[in-house]
């Protein structure tokens, strides 16, 4: 157990739906990430939060809507996607992410499917 | 632009030894860090290296060479539950994570 959770691990949504993945984090860190990981690709950012706060958004497209309430919780809102969204959705949490020995965590993931 | 390179896949015998290699250009370096991703599960960080040498940890060590922008994993004493996906990441100038596409490992009895 890594202390990060991930809900749904499994998802498969038409084009039309709108869904929502769930992160929390049971490690006191103050950062959270998601990432999108697609085979044989390296892992891409697509958003950071640092004290709830948005640090990072990597040119994500706008169905793609990120959520943070608290330090603890992250949510990635789905709308109207696109079949090549299809990937493995991962989150991730870590202490300070100024730090260079900052060390991320991650939860299991979300497999994603997009019919 | 910022690259790390490591082979997509490699294949080695249970009770071997295997060194899994991983090279970067980035702008500016932080350190280095090794996951290991087992199919369908999270990446669990492995190992991180600033400085130039050698870190062992148990059955892995991890090197780094600063000046030829080099790193290795080396695993010893190969176990089948070792098949997994080792992934290199680089913190860059601005604290940013680089990763590379990580590198499948088959382990045969």
């Amino acid at each position: 157990e890594t202390g990060v959770t991930q809900t749904p691990r499994h998802l498969v949504m038409g084009m039309t739906n709108k869904k929502s993945l769930k992160c929390e984090q049971h490690l006191g860190h103050n950062a959270m990430y998601w990432y999108k990981q697609s085979a044989k690709k390296p892992l891409e950012l697509m958003f950071v939060y640092n004290f709830k706060e948005q640090t990072e958004n990597n040119s994500v497209p706008s169905r793609f809507s990120p959520e943070c309430p608290n330090s603890s919780h992250l949510f990635l809102h789905l709308h109207t996607l696109q079949p090549e969204d299809s990937a493995l959705y991962l989150c991730a949490s870590s202490q300070d992410p100024g730090s260079g020995t900052d060390t991320q965590y991650f939860g299991p993931g979300t497999r994603l499917t997009v019919l | 632009g910022q690259n790390i390179d490591q082979p997509t896949e490699m294949t080695a015998t249970e009770g071997a030894i295997v060194q899994i290699n991983c090279t970067y250009q980035t702008s500016g370096f932080n350190g280095l860090f090794w996951y290991q991703q087992h199919a369908g599960e999270a990446p669990t960080f492995l190992s991180y290296n600033v400085l130039d040498g050698l870190e062992e940890k148990g059955r892995f060590s991890s090197f780094l060479s600063r000046s030829k922008g080099y790193s290795y994993l080396l695993l010893k004493e190969l176990q089948m539950k070792d098949s997994a996906s080792y992934l290199c990441a680089v913190r860059d100038s601005n604290y940013q994570l680089i990763w590379g596409a990580g590198t499948k490992l088959i382990i045969k009895p």
